[in-house]
């Protein structure tokens, strides 16, 4: 069954506390993974669109980066802005049904 | 701005009522998608349309229906309202597939915060 994990649920850092988010995946036939970032009362904001393993984006502090199995979200020296849940997504195949959603990692960066 | 505008913001329905929730968009996207967002649940996909006239279900369709008469809308309605159906909806639209057949990534709205009692 095609299954996408997000973890930690949520994870709690102070201010230049570098940490990783983790999304594992189990689809066959990857055809990309996408990050977002999403805050109370909002819509997901995309972040990175990553398609085959190796591939690494990066944006500010943000760093993603794709295996065959999993991708990581690196936050490197984070500030209270980047508290949000980050969600992945991933796309097997052309069918818009096969766009699985994981269910997020709500990260509180601490002053 | 450019984007993806929900109406309405909030909502509280009693049972058995239907409503319509608004989409639309100002980024000539061909694509739109209708998500339910449950808390501690990956968001789900409802329905999505290709263009205009092509709409298709997604992963939870039961009690909703769409349309899309052009491209900038894309609104989603709720029959006989079920405390089920109590989420919240996103709109979103992307453009066509891009590299390797891969979507780009989501332009969402807002959301619609929908209380059915």
């Amino acid at each position: 069954e095609d299954q996408v994990t997000q973890s930690p649920e949520a994870l709690r850092l102070q201010e230049g506390e570098s940490s990783s988010l983790n999304c594992s995946y189990t689809v066959s036939g990857l055809r990309g993974l996408f990050w977002y970032r999403q805050d109370p009362g909002k819509g997901p904001e995309f972040l990175f669109t990553l398609y085959s393993a190796g591939e690494e984006k990066e944006k500010e502090r943000l760093k993603a980066t794709l295996t065959k199995k999993e991708s990581f979200l690196h936050i490197t020296a984070p500030k209270p802005e980047d508290s949000a849940t980050y969600l992945c997504a991933v796309q097997a195949g052309n069918n818009f049904n096969k766009f699985y959603f994981g269910s997020g990692t709500k990260l509180n960066v601490k002053p | 701005n450019a984007g993806v505008t929900q109406t309405p913001k909030f909502r509280i329905l009693k049972i058995g009522q239907s409503m319509t929730l608004q989409c639309t968009q100002d980024m000539n996207h061909n694509y739109m998608y209708w998500y339910r967002q449950d808390p501690g649940m990956g968001l789900k996909l409802i329905y999505y349309s290709v263009g205009a006239g092509i709409t298709d279900k997604g992963e939870v369709p039961n009690g909703y229906n769409v349309s899309r008469s052009t491209t900038e809308d894309f609104p989603l309605r709720l029959e006989l309202a079920a405390p089920s159906q109590t989420s919240v909806y996103f709109c979103a639209s992307s453009a066509p597939e891009g590299r390797a057949g891969v979507g780009y990534g989501y332009t969402f709205g807002s959301g619609t915060r929908l209380t059915v009692v």
